[in-house]
C-alpha cells in the first residue's frame, strides 16, 4: 500500500538556519504530494504541494520538489523563523476524494 | 468565516460514556472525511464520504458510526468510550477531484 517516511524529530534549529526534512515516498502510479503544518493547539493547514514529477511547490519562503526518481518530496526554507516552529507532515493522496497518507510528523523548534 | 468547523473543541468524559463530534463545512465541497490523531501526532483516515455516501472505512471499531445528514456536515458518534480512544479527531474536506483537503480545528477528547 501507500506509505510516506519522514526524517524523525524532533529538529532544533537557531533563528536563520537552513531546513530540511525529508519525506520519502511509497506509491503505484503518480500520486499527489504535500506538506501540512500544524502550529501549536491548532489544525492542519496546507502548507504547499505538488500534482506531479518535478512540480515544485512553494508558500511561505518553503519550498518542495516532486522528484519522482528518488520518490522523494523534500521541505527546504533558506531562513527559517522562530513563527516556524510546528509539527510538519509530508502526505501523499492518489485521485479526488481519496484519504490522504501521512508521514509521522517532524516537529520543528526555531529558537531565537 | 471560518471554512470547516468542529464542536466542540475540546471534550473530557468518562469511560463507557456515548458523545458525538459534530463538523461542518461552508465550502461547498462534495466530500468529507474524519482523521484521529493519536498522542504520537500520527494521523490515520477513519471514514470519507462524498455526498452523504460512505466511500472510505478504515479499520475502526464499530462502536463508532459516521453520520452526513446533508453534504456539508459530518457527525461522528462514538459508544462505549474506551481510555484508547483519547485522542484528537480532525474533519475535513474536498471537492471531487481537486486533491487538497481542508481540516478543520480538531475536537481534543480525553477519556476518564
Amino acid at each position: 500500500g501507500n506509505s510516506v517516511t519522514q526524517m524523525e524529530g524532533p529538529v532544533t534549529l537557531s533563528e536563520e538556519a537552513f531546513l530540511t526534512i525529508n519525506c520519502t515516498y511509497t506509491a503505484t502510479g503518480y500520486p499527489s504530494l504535500f506538506w501540512y503544518v500544524q502550529y501549536p493547539g491548532e489544525g492542519l493547514q496546507l502548507l504547499l504541494k505538488a500534482t506531479k514529477a518535478d512540480d515544485k511547490g512553494s508558500n511561505k519562503g518553503f519550498e518542495a520538489t516532486y522528484r519522482k526518481e528518488t520518490t522523494s518530496f523534500h521541505l527546504e526554507k533558506g531562513s527559517v523563523q522562530v513563527s516556524d516552529s510546528a509539527v510538519y507532515f509530508c502526505a501523499l493522496t492518489q485521485g479526488g476524494s481519496e484519504k490522504l497518507v501521512f508521514g509521522k510528523g517532524t516537529k520543528l523548534t526555531v529558537n531565537p | 468565516d471560518t471554512a470547516v468547523s468542529q464542536t466542540p473543541k475540546y471534550l473530557v468524559t468518562q469511560m463507557g460514556n456515548d458523545k458525538s463530534i459534530k463538523c461542518e463545512q461552508n465550502l461547498g465541497h462534495d466530500t468529507m472525511y474524519w482523521y484521529k490523531q493519536d498522542s504520537k501526532k500520527f494521523l490515520k483516515i477513519m471514514f470519507s464520504y462524498n455526498n452523504k455516501e460512505l466511500i472510505i472505512n478504515e479499520t475502526v471499531p464499530n462502536r463508532f458510526s459516521p453520520k452526513s445528514p446533508d453534504k456539508a456536515h459530518l457527525n461522528l458518534h462514538i459508544n462505549s468510550l474506551e481510555l484508547g480512544d483519547s485522542a484528537v479527531y480532525f474533519c475535513a474536506s474536498s471537492q471531487g477531484s481537486e486533491e487538497t483537503q481542508y481540516f478543520g480545528p480538531g475536537t481534543r477528547l480525553l477519556v476518564l
